[in-house]
């Protein structure tokens, strides 16, 4: 079955950096694009940035665009998000989802179960 | 940049319908979709594509999606459908879009 498993959260100070990985498994990685969606305590889902299956396409919400890489590895069939310039409103649990085929819209069809990122001095 | 607008939550009886609804400027013109999030776990697909199911999801869930509004109707709500619901599109120009979500109260 398709599995998602983020790690690499943890507590940060503003201004740091921390770099998170989602491991997949279930399907095959490459045909897949891959997003970084984000969800801040007791707030609602915010979407981070996108990356296709071959990593020749790649977008960021405005809001992290610039301080956030999204890469992957398709013989590791894992996905990073690379965070730098961390700030205070950074602090989220932070998923990883596989994007749905064969549909008119992106759509999120999997999600892993999340890591925190805590940003506090 | 693209706003979906969801009422911050709303209350129904077991048993009854609840129709949640998600407010965009020509959101008919975009495929639509929802997700239930359970406290402390992921999101979970519901619709897509405004009216399509996943497998293993109850035919309960329908969806509708017209003029300026899309609606998540769940039919015989029961307890376990107590949950928060986003409402999520794909914009040209803000990409990705997810609504403020709604959380369902089953009385």
């Amino acid at each position: 079955q398709v599995q998602l498993v983020e790690s690499g959260g943890g507590l940060v100070k503003p201004g740091g950096s921390l770099r998170l990985s989602c491991a997949a498994s279930g399907f095959t990685f490459s045909d897949y694009y891959i997003n970084w969606i984000r969800q801040a305590p007791g707030k609602g889902l915010e979407w981070l940035s996108y990356i296709s299956g071959d990593g020749t396409a790649i977008y960021y919400a405005d809001s992290v665009k610039g301080r956030f890489t999204i890469s992957r590895d398709n013989t590791k069939n894992s996905l990073y998000l690379r965070m730098n310039s961390l700030r205070a409103e950074d602090t989220a649990v932070y998923y990883c989802a596989r994007e749905g085929r064969y549909s008119s819209s992106p759509h999120f069809d999997n999600w892993g179960q999340g890591t925190l990122v805590t940003v506090s001095s | 940049s693209y706003v979906l607008t969801q009422p911050p939550s709303m209350s129904v009886a077991p048993g009854r319908t609840a129709s949640i609804t998600c407010g965009g400027n020509n959101i008919g013109s975009k495929s639509v979709q929802w997700y239930q999030q359970k406290p402390g776990q992921a999101p979970v697909l519901v619709v897509y594509d405004d009216r399509d199911r996943p497998s293993g999801i109850p035919e309960r869930f329908s969806g509708s999606n017209s003029g300026n509004t899309a609606t998540l109707t769940i039919s015989r709500v029961e307890a376990g459908d107590e949950a928060d619901y986003y409402c999520q599109v794909w914009d040209s120009s803000s990409d990705r879009v997810f609504g403020g979500g709604t959380k369902l109260t089953v009385l």
